[in-house]
């Protein structure tokens, strides 16, 4: 059975930093892409990054370009995601997703339950 | 950034009635050389992680009942739950993913009457 499992969130300061793990399981991490994608409060998803199954394409949403890296390491069935200058705005629930490739299309057909973070002082 | 608006925001429906939600795209998510749409549908539970229902805006994700359907092409499109049952309360997203960024729907919440 497949699995995502998301860590690493919580209370941070404004202007401070995290770094969300997401550990996969049950299935080739290595022949996918990776995904995060977060919720606020009472609010929408909002997709926030794409990482290539061997490390490369990476893509950003333009609301997180230069604060947000996404990285992973294949050998650690591992997705990470580098949150700095963290903002309120940012406060969310975080979710990890597996992306199926079909057709050119990058398809989100698996999540994690998500990690919370909120950016309060 | 393409826009999806979703309607209705939340909706009630008596148990083995059928529920309709609806998406509608700012642009059409139809790619002309293999006449697909790049649409799909969500349902989220509560602590529950989400999951994929419908793919290509009317193909049913391995495992998912058959009560649930989409339809729909270009810029309009529709999940129907043919006979709504009690653990299908749950909200419910569209998403395209024609290009990049995906972006989702706002959600609609399905409640029993």
């Amino acid at each position: 059975q497949m699995q995502l499992v998301e860590s690493g969130g919580g209370l941070v300061k404004p202007g401070g930093s995290l770094r969300l793990s997401c550990a996969a399981s049950g299935f080739t991490f290595s022949d996918y892409y990776m995904s995060w994608i977060r919720q606020a409060p009472g609010k929408g998803l909002e997709w926030i990054s794409y990482i290539g199954s061997g490390g490369s394409p990476i893509f950003y949403a333009d609301s997180v370009k230069g604060r947000f890296t996404i990285s992973r390491d294949n050998s650690k069935n591992s997705l990470y995601l580098q949150i700095n200058s963290l903002r309120a705005e940012d406060t969310a629930m975080y979710f990890c997703a597996r992306a199926r490739i079909v057709l050119a299309a990058k398809m989100i057909d698996s999540w994690g339950q998500g990690t919370l973070v909120t950016v309060s002082s | 950034d393409i826009v999806m608006t979703q309607s209705p925001d939340s909706l009630a429906v008596s148990l083995g009635e059928r529920a309709t939600i609806n998406c509608k795209s700012s642009q059409s998510v139809l790619y002309s050389s293999n006449n697909k749409n790049y649409l799909a549908w969500y349902q989220q539970k509560p602590g529950q992680p989400a999951k994929l229902l419908i793919y290509w805006a009317s193909t049913r994700e391995s495992g998912v009942p058959d009560r649930f359907s989409g339809s729909g092409s270009e810029t309009d499109f529709t999940l129907t739950i043919s006979s709504l049952q009690a653990e299908d309360v749950a909200l419910y997203y569209c998403q395209q993913y024609y290009n990049t960024p995906p972006t989702f729907g706002g959600g609609t919440k399905v409640e029993i009457k």
